[in-house]
């Protein structure tokens, strides 16, 4: 069974850009969910889509959005870059929606390291 | 607000020692605490804590949870080389009837010299 796949996974953009990222699930989840991971603030939430609807966001700008297509494959994109967003972005998938819950274990994908110059 | 606070934030060990990492947490609707060891890539799942006292293990690793006091441990015996990685711990908090949200502490990178 095939894991969580993310693309690309390594970028660089520069400051104003912006950037899109996709994630296929694992088979069969249809929960996904976006971090960001950074040194200085470790693994933060961004949002988690199931059945095509934004469930759950975290603290981040509009500058951050994402999507979810009927296929359960989710994107997510940043505009007008900024330095500070350069980071590790980790994409999770479930078969049901809330991280976690009895059970319901996430499963990560290897990341999009996004550097922003 | 909610949050997740781990220490360590780094731990040098030689193989052999044995380890106790350390996660607080402060979280409105505790529901889970789970650990993710994370290598170059993907976290990978290790435990999920539910219950006050009662140590999950697996090998040479074993976490056990407070709900009183708030905290839960990672306990590494035997270190090896391979367990070199950054340990993270998250809580889940419910939001609603079911729908939960992970909050994910800033991990403990582990490193382990032969």
């Amino acid at each position: 069974k095939a894991g969580v796949t993310q693309t690309p996974r390594y970028l660089i953009k520069t400051r104003g850009q912006q950037v899109t990222l996709s994630c296929s699930p694992i088979s069969g989840h249809r929960s996904v969910s976006w971090y960001q991971q950074t040194p200085g603030q470790g693994l933060q939430f961004l949002f988690e889509y199931f059945s095509e609807t934004q469930r759950n966001k975290g603290n981040f700008p509009g500058r951050f959005s994402g999507r979810q297509f009927s296929n359960s494959r989710s994107e997510m994109n940043v505009s007008t870059l900024e330095l500070g967003d350069s980071a590790l972005y980790l994409c999770a998938s479930s078969p049901r929606p809330g991280q976690g819950f009895s059970g319901n274990t996430i499963y990560f994908g290897e990341g999009s390291w996004l550097t922003v110059v | 607000e909610d949050k997740v606070v781990q220490s360590p934030l780094s731990l040098v060990v030689h193989e052999g020692d044995t380890v106790t990492l350390n996660c607080s947490y402060e979280v409105t609707n505790f529901r889970s605490l789970l650990w993710y060891k994370q290598e170059k890539k993907a976290p990978t799942f290790l435990f999920m804590l539910t219950s006050s006292g009662i140590e999950k293990k697996s090998g040479r690793l074993s976490s056990i949870l407070d709900k009183k006091e708030l905290f839960s441990i990672l306990n590494i015996t035997a270190t090896q080389t391979g367990d070199s990685a950054i340990y993270l711990c998250a809580v889940e908090a419910a939001r609603g009837s079911t729908l939960g949200r992970l909050y994910f502490g800033r991990g403990t990178q582990l490193t382990v010299w032969p």
